[in-house]
């Protein structure tokens, strides 16, 4: 069965300093993986996804994920966070019947002026 | 193009009411999927739709039940609700699930159980 592991539930970052969000994942074969931003009282907005083309992926606002099979990760970075990046992050894969997102349990993430 | 639009967005019920949500995918789109957010269980998975069948089914009861209409628009039904059912419910459409496509997400009907 597939899953993801969100190692933080909250990190907290200075303005410009980079920005690292964890990402653990369990898949019996090749997994899709998802990263998706949640602003306070908003739906959710795709960032990136890695789908076993490139395992470097990148995404919107700066932000990219690298896919790494032997150590089943898959996380977020930013070299230089704004205050525009505080939000709530979520780790995802879909699931083996297709159509299903599991979802990790998030990690909110604080940017300090 | 415009994104996946759901309705109502906010909406506040009583205990044993029931209450139906609705979601319009972006065009084309022919899947939609059902997600409950609460702060204590997360994002979970409710039901897929696709072509006005039901595909895949999370572990919720059977009073959580949804369909989806030949234009691709889906509502979900929740009957005799519970407090425990207060949660933001997100709809998300894709062109076909493959295991390889990306869902998008609408804004989220907010529903509060008194």
């Amino acid at each position: 069965a597939q899953s993801v592991t969100q190692l933080d539930s909250h990190v907290s970052v200075s303005e410009g300093t980079p920005v690292l969000l964890r990402c653990n994942y369990s898949s019996s074969y090749s997994p899709s993986l998802f990263w998706y931003v949640q602003h306070p009282n908003k739906g959710l907005q795709l960032l990136l996804k890695y789908t076993s083309a490139a395992t470097l992926v990148k995404g919107i606002n700066g932000f990219e994920a690298e896919f790494k099979k032997s150590e089943t990760s898959f996380h977020l970075t930013k070299p230089s966070a704004h205050m525009s990046d505080a939000a709530e992050y979520f780790c995802v894969v879909i699931g083996n019947q297709g159509g299903k997102l599991i979802f990790g349990q998030g990690t909110e993430l604080s940017v300090k002026p | 193009k415009a994104g996946v639009t759901q309705t109502p967005r906010y909406l506040i019920k009583t205990r044993g009411q029931q209450v139906t949500l609705s979601c319009s995918p972006i065009s084309g789109h022919r899947s939609v999927s059902w997600y409950q957010q609460t702060p204590g269980q997360g994002l979970q998975f409710l039901f897929e739709y696709f072509s006005e069948t039901q595909r895949n089914k999370g572990n919720f009861p059977g009073r959580f039940s949804g369909r989806q209409f030949s234009n691709s628009r889906s509502e979900m039904n929740v009957s005799t609700l519970e407090l425990g059912d207060s949660a933001l419910y997100l709809c998300a459409s894709s062109l076909v699930l493959a295991g390889k496509e990306t869902q998008y997400f609408g804004p989220g009907t907010r529903l509060l159980v008194l």
